[in-house]
């Protein structure tokens, strides 16, 4: 089973807070993802990469920097944290090409409140 | 149907009684996922349904592909309480990136 390890699994920050938000993926995976849920809605794209070194701008960018450290870590930074990034995040992996290895593997999430 | 940034439907059903969830989609893919999330936990995919396929089962699921009209759809048969969860789909528009439709929250009562 692939393994996914997202922490702090909880967050407070007051606003204009910095906050780091860390996953770690086992699985050789090549792929990984940062999303973010809201109450009552689905899953929106933050930030992607393909490997250590690598970022690619998601459908919900703004307010967020990231970082893919090396394969299996990627970070999810804010910097001045606002009340509207309260959310869910999640972090998920995911190997290349056709198949089984399409699957996104997801963390448990992280619960970010700013205040 | 889902997508994007609308509200989580909701659906409620009896145990027993087929069910079919749609999707559809903005842009272009070769691929369907759809995937189902428990209370607290994270999504994790059910069925996946390539371009190339227009129907793909497995156990009590069935998804279907309809890429002329971008709509693609969930069906579990004889729905059980343990059914009860959140379920979206999700494409893959170009490259690895994979964006969600907004789901649809299923309650199964007994």
């Amino acid at each position: 089973e692939a393994a996914v390890t997202q922490s702090p699994r909880n967050k407070v920050t007051v606003t204009g807070g910095n906050v780091t938000l860390s996953c770690r993926q086992t699985n050789s995976h090549n792929y990984m993802y940062w999303y973010r849920q809201d109450t009552g809605h689905g899953l929106r794209l933050i930030h992607y990469s393909y490997g250590a070194g690598n970022l690619q701008i998601g459908d919900v960018p703004d307010g967020y920097k990231a970082t893919r450290t090396t394969q299996e870590d990627f970070f999810l930074l804010l910097e001045l944290a606002s009340p509207s990034q309260t959310s869910l995040y999640f972090c998920a992996s995911s190997g290349p090409g056709l198949g089984e290895t399409e699957t996104l593997y997801f963390g448990s999430g992280t619960r970010l409140t700013v205040l | 149907s889902q997508w994007g940034e609308e509200n989580l439907q909701a659906l409620s059903i009896q145990e027993g009684e087929d069910v079919t969830m749609n999707c559809s989609y903005k842009t272009y893919t070769t691929v369907v996922h759809w995937y189902r999330q428990d209370s607290g936990r994270g999504p994790a995919l059910i069925i996946l349904i390539r371009s190339n396929e227009r129907e793909k089962r497995s156990g009590r699921l069935r998804a279907t592909l309809d890429t002329s009209s971008q709509s693609s759809s969930l069906s579990i048969t004889a729905a059980q309480c343990e059914d009860t969860a959140v379920y979206f789909c999700a494409t893959r528009p170009g490259g690895y990136k994979v964006v969600f439709g907004s789901g649809t929250r299923l309650l199964v009562s007994p």
